[in-house]
């Protein structure tokens, strides 16, 4: 498969806490995307992040990569109840192919 | 703008129907693609195309047929429908494109999703 895959599967935690993501992945990648989805929603692109940045931010948000490991973690600083989603990766090679998601539940 | 629409939402099909999803987005967009979801496998790519006239295979193509004859519009066919094709299926549009030097790289902005069930 050349799909990716978050850890961990499901994360659940208080609000006011951070929130940490992984994905691995295996093929070669121009960039690496983080999207989330609401229940019964589309997927909305979050961040993006290119093969020669090593890390990026986006309010609440922190993303880093690293090529050589082919890895990417996703950070969600001092969480809110409406963070609740799940959180995918999707790498952009040739196309776009995604991971498994990693299901955040955050507790008011 | 609209977006991305897909069509129907909710579709029950029995085994060996066939059907067609539709797709369609307003923002000019080379790059489409067809996914589906399934519990526990995350989005597999079906389908996608880089261009009108142009379409090609993703993970997952064996049953479904795409065309892309204009840049709007990609439709997804099932021609014969089985229980297997069970799931919820996204349409994804995105600004990517390779047609210019530099590559063009974009987010995916997603339909709402189709929910096929197929008895």
């Amino acid at each position: 498969s050349q799909q990716g895959e978050e850890d961990p599967q499901a994360l659940s935690i208080q609000e006011g806490e951070n929130a940490t993501m992984n994905c691995s992945y295996k093929t070669s990648i121009n960039n690496l995307q983080w999207y989330r989805q609401n229940s019964g929603r589309g997927l909305v692109h979050l961040i993006l992040i290119r093969s020669n940045e090593r890390e990026k931010h986006s309010g609440r948000l922190r993303v880093t990569l690293d090529t050589s490991k082919k890895s990417s973690s996703l950070l969600i600083t001092a969480s809110r109840a409406a963070d609740t989603a799940s959180y995918f990766c999707a790498t952009d090679g040739n196309q776009f192919y995604f991971g498994t998601g990693t299901s955040l539940t955050v507790i008011p | 703008n609209a977006g991305v629409t897909q069509t129907p939402k909710f579709q029950v099909l029995k085994t060996g129907q066939s059907m067609t999803l539709q797709c369609a987005q307003d923002m000019n967009h080379e790059y489409m693609s067809w996914y589906r979801q399934d519990p526990g496998m995350g989005l597999r790519l079906i389908h996608y195309s880089v261009g009108a006239g142009i379409t090609d295979q993703g993970e997952v193509p064996n049953g479904y047929n795409v065309s892309r004859s204009t840049t709007e519009d990609f439709p997804l066919r099932l021609l014969s429908a089985a229980p297997s094709q069970t799931s919820v299926y996204f349409c994804a549009s995105s600004p990517r494109t390779s047609f210019v030097s530099p590559p063009k790289t974009g987010e995916l902005f997603f339909g709402e999703g189709s929910r096929l069930t197929v008895l």
